[in-house]
């Protein structure tokens, strides 16, 4: 049971313009959300999170939309640069619940056009 | 650079063999998780270790065990190994006392299974 979906695979992204990668989840326990950016041969690392009392965190070029209601998440990147070019991976936990692991959708590979 | 190290990088092992993943976390993080990344697949969580304690299991096999020592550096022991265990293993730390939150990733060990 996919708890976590990333249903587009992949997104082609034109230099500049803003890259939208989207998350659904299904567990309702699931109270805090992160975004990882992976290049090849190296290890996830942590972009951005949003605690589920939030509904929009933004760290610079990077903002993450949360709705609850929804149970969807978005990563917004403004604007789009080429080495934005990875794999982007969403996560949920359930923190309130003493669940600290993180369980990670299947992965988005974004591609910045030049 | 995370500061969480692993070792080997690659691995090549025939099946039926025994292997031993090697993972050092960031200095004072007392939490080290296991992860396991099969082809287009996301991370699947395995196990957890807290300051030498097992905290939390995955969907982690019987084959499979894992250790974490007093140093806090953590092994991952994957035995009578099968085609199906060939994966990316990476290891993750965190200081979030709370746990659920930023995990912060090795670069994993690729092994490959013949």
């Amino acid at each position: 049971d996919q708890q976590v979906k990333q249903n587009s695979p992949s997104l082609s992204v034109q230099e500049g313009r803003i890259s939208i990668l989207n998350c659904d989840y299904t567990n309702s326990m699931f109270d805090y959300f992160l975004w990882y950016k992976k290049y090849p041969a190296e290890g996830p690392t942590f972009l951005i999170s949003i605690s589920s009392i939030k509904d929009k965190n933004e760290d610079g070029r990077f903002t993450v939309f949360l709705n609850k209601s929804a149970k969807h998440l978005s990563l917004h990147i403004v604007p789009s640069q080429p080495g934005d070019s990875a794999v982007y991976f969403c996560a949920a936990s359930a923190r309130s619940f003493g669940n600290e692991k993180l369980t990670f959708g299947t992965g988005t590979r974004l591609t910045i056009i030049p | 650079d995370s500061g969480v190290t692993q070792t080997p990088k690659h691995l090549i092992t025939a099946t039926g063999q025994r292997v031993t993943l090697r993972c050092s976390p960031r200095s004072g993080d007392l939490s080290v998780y296991w992860y396991q990344q099969s082809l287009d697949q996301g991370l699947q969580f395995l196990i957890q270790y807290y300051n030498g304690e097992e905290r939390a299991k995955g969907n982690i096999l019987e084959r499979f065990s894992a250790q974490q020592f007093p140093d806090l550096h953590s092994e991952l022991n994957l035995s009578s190994l099968e085609l199906g265990d060939s994966a990316l293993y990476f290891c993750a730390s965190t200081a979030d006392l709370a746990g659920g939150g930023e995990q912060y990733f090795g670069p994993g060990t690729r092994l490959t299974v013949t």
